[in-house]
């Protein structure tokens, strides 16, 4: 079945570090890809999207490539600063529209 | 704007008392969402509405319902809380079910069961 890993929280960084999140995907046909953000005590935000091979999602200075040979689609941000400590969680689409969700990974950013 | 409102945002029960979560949504889309998210885990799909369309996920307890009365408005119903049942409760709405489209998702509800 389809699934998502990504890498055990929490990280932390210190303000102006760079940022990467891994998550590897196992997924029967092309799903497309999503990074949501949870902020403390709030519902899901989505961060960005990928919908096939090859393509990149970008928004609020972080980056994701759908890379398909290594079944991958890490989160990257040159420059993480105080107010990006969230809960980050890698999702696939499967049938449906059904989104599979990573266990989610702990960001704290100090300054 | 357009979005997805829960209420309320914390909500307290007894065990063994039902409780109706309620989320409205003024995106006009076709499909909304239920997720469990018990604490530090990931989101889980409870079932979703296509429409009137139901469809339930093979490991949601019977204990779960939800009712869909207008586009507008889903409901979920929990008819015998357990202790087991304290989580947050998300909804999200797409504008369709194909897997490239993006779900929108409310501020959640937490429910407390004492």
């Amino acid at each position: 079945g389809n699934s998502v890993t990504q890498m055990e929280g929490p990280v932390t960084l210190s303000e102006e570090a760079f940022l990467t999140i891994n998550c590897t995907y196992t997924a029967t046909g092309y799903p497309s890809l999503f990074w949501y953000v949870q902020y403390p005590g709030e519902g899901l935000q989505l961060l960005l999207k990928a919908t096939k091979a090859d393509d990149k999602g970008s928004n609020k200075g972080f980056e994701a490539t759908y890379r398909k040979e290594t079944t991958s689609f890490h989160l990257e941000k040159g420059s993480v600063q105080v107010s990006d400590s969230a809960v980050y969680f890698c999702a696939l689409s499967g049938g449906y529209n059904k989104l599979i969700f990573g266990a989610g990974t702990r960001l704290a950013v100090h300054p | 704007d357009a979005m997805v409102i829960q209420n309320p945002r914390y909500q307290v029960t007894q065990f063994g008392k039902p409780v109706t979560l309620s989320c409205s949504q003024t995106l006009n889309h076709n499909v909304m969402y239920w997720y469990q998210q018990k604490s530090s885990q990931a989101p889980k799909l409870l079932f979703h509405y296509y429409d009137k369309d139901f469809n339930n996920e093979a490991d949601t307890p019977d204990n779960f319902q939800s009712r869909r009365p207008n586009t507008s408005f889903c409901f979920l119903d929990i008819r015998s809380p357990g202790l087991g049942d304290a989580a947050m409760y998300l909804c999200a709405t797409s504008l369709g079910p194909k897997e490239q489209e993006t779900q929108y998702f409310g501020p959640g509800t937490r429910l407390l069961v004492l």
